[in-house]
């Protein structure tokens, strides 16, 4: 059974970097895609962006000049970092791993979510 | 981008009663839906993908159908674990994106 875990600071300032970091255990990062999704009251679900286990990134347009997804894959780790960050960036992020059938995608497992808060 | 646009956003219903509830792709995506259901303070737990295909695990009771640009989610029997928000999500085209929910309520 694969699980997620999110880690990373709750509090960010305005105009900073959002760092966060998702362990993968139970399973191995080379055999999916790993996303970001965060989840805001105001704008629902929201996908952030992918990377594959080798690296391939894939952005959603409103926030691909902001956001980078990397991948470690000896340590088993995915990342997201998004710079020049505003309270409307106040969010629970969720980490997740995106499996296919064909061409189909899914995500089917998911971190708890990390709650990161944008403020002075 | 391509909208997701669910119907109802909530609905009463009691334990037993048939639920269905639908999702409405701004464009053609074959079956490309999947659906997620979210209890409060829980991440989303993918029940249904490629339109209508089980999530290991998933009660029999879920089912969803459709194609092309109307997707359907129906819980036969509700149980009261089911009380939860479901969301409808595309994965044809990135940006993959999500309905806005439909939540059912006791």
């Amino acid at each position: 059974q694969v699980q997620l875990q999110e880690s990373g600071p709750g509090l960010v300032k305005p105009s900073e970097t959002l760092s966060l970091t998702c362990t993968v255990s139970g399973g191995s990062i080379r055999r999916y895609s790993w996303s970001w999704i965060r989840q805001s009251p105001g704008k629902g679900l929201e996908w952030i962006g992918y990377v594959s286990s080798s690296g391939d990134t894939k952005y959603t347009p409103s926030l691909e000049s902001r956001v980078t997804i990397s991948v470690d894959t000896s340590r088993n780790q995915f990342s997201l970092h998004l710079n020049s960050v505003t309270a409307a960036d106040t969010a629970v992020y969720h980490c997740a791993s995106a499996g296919v059938v064909g061409t189909a995608h899914y995500f089917d497992y998911w971190g708890q979510g990390r709650l990161v808060t944008v403020s002075s | 981008d391509i909208q997701m646009t669910q119907s109802p956003s909530s609905l009463s219903a009691s334990v037993g009663d048939r639920v269905t509830m639908t999702c409405r792709a701004s464009q053609r995506i074959s079956s490309f839906v999947n659906w997620y259901q979210q209890k409060p303070g829980k991440a989303p737990k993918l029940l249904i993908y490629a339109s209508s295909n089980f999530q290991s695990g998933v009660p029999s009771r879920f089912s969803g159908s459709g194609s092309g640009t109307d997707f359907t989610l129906t819980i036969s029997s509700l149980q009261p674990e089911d009380f939860a928000i479901y969301y409808c999500q595309q994965s044809y085209n990135v940006p993959w994106t999500f309905g806005q929910g439909t939540r059912v309520d006791i």
